[in-house]
């Protein structure tokens, strides 16, 4: 069975600097998709940013950057010139690729609240 | 980008009846819809996987007779919870995996909160 682990229950941050969140996992899949999730206090969840395990290159979108060593299956989270905005709690997650029976079922970390400080 | 809409987004209900809360995908066909559970400042705990037009698979310690799911359409599944205790109060929330989708994206809904009085 696969299990997403995040260590650090709480961060914080001051406005415009860099955080990393961190998240591992456990799986004996070699193909499949890993996520950040946003969970402002709205609490609609968002996606930050997707990495498919099967391509090297990390991904990126804008301020958020990911490192993805597979061979240690961690997979953390920079979020690079924070904003105010970014205060959430952030979930890692962990899916298996579609088709030949698997249904994209999310297995979420336990999460991480990060506060961005003025 | 597609959108799950959940409803009600609030519910307060009296102990022992039932509670129904929908989830519907506005913009594309969901073959399949997972329902979750989120306790305050906690993760998400998936309950079921809702396949249309069969039946609802539930995960281990999840109660099938409490909390039915039912996915009539492709667009559409509900999560009813019967018998409802204040223990069953909680924040529940829908995601939805689009047909053909690729990657498995999934599309999540603004979540439900259910207080049992």
């Amino acid at each position: 069975a696969q299990t997403v682990t995040q260590s650090q229950p709480e961060m914080s941050v001051q406005e415009a600097e860099t955080v990393t969140l961190s998240c591992t996992y456990d799986t004996s899949e070699s193909n499949y998709y890993l996520f950040w999730y946003k969970q402002p206090p709205s609490r609609q969840m968002i996606l930050v940013i997707r990495q498919e395990a099967y391509k090297q290159q990390n991904a990126t979108e804008n301020r958020f950057s990911v490192n993805f060593q597979k061979a240690a299956k961690s997979f953390s989270l920079k979020i690079s010139d924070s904003q105010l905005g970014d205060t959430a709690m952030y979930f890692c997650a962990f899916m298996k690729p579609t088709g030949s029976g698997n249904t994209g079922k999310l297995i979420f970390g336990q999460g991480t609240t990060l506060q961005v400080k003025p | 980008g597609a959108v799950v809409s959940q409803h009600p987004s609030r519910v307060i209900c009296k102990s022992g009846t039932s509670v129904k809360i929908e989830c519907r995908s506005l913009d594309f066909q969901a073959t399949t819809m997972f329902w979750y559970r989120q306790f305050p400042k906690q993760s998400l705990m998936l309950m079921a996987t809702s396949n249309e037009g069969s039946k609802a698979t539930y995960e281990q310690g999840v109660e099938k007779d409490k909390f039915l799911i039912n996915h009539a359409s492709l667009t559409l599944s509900t999560l009813t919870v019967t018998s409802a205790h204040p223990e069953d109060s909680s924040f529940y929330i829908c995601s939805a995996h689009s047909q053909g989708a690729q990657y498995g994206e999934l599309f999540f809904g603004e979540g439900s909160r259910l207080t049992v009085l």
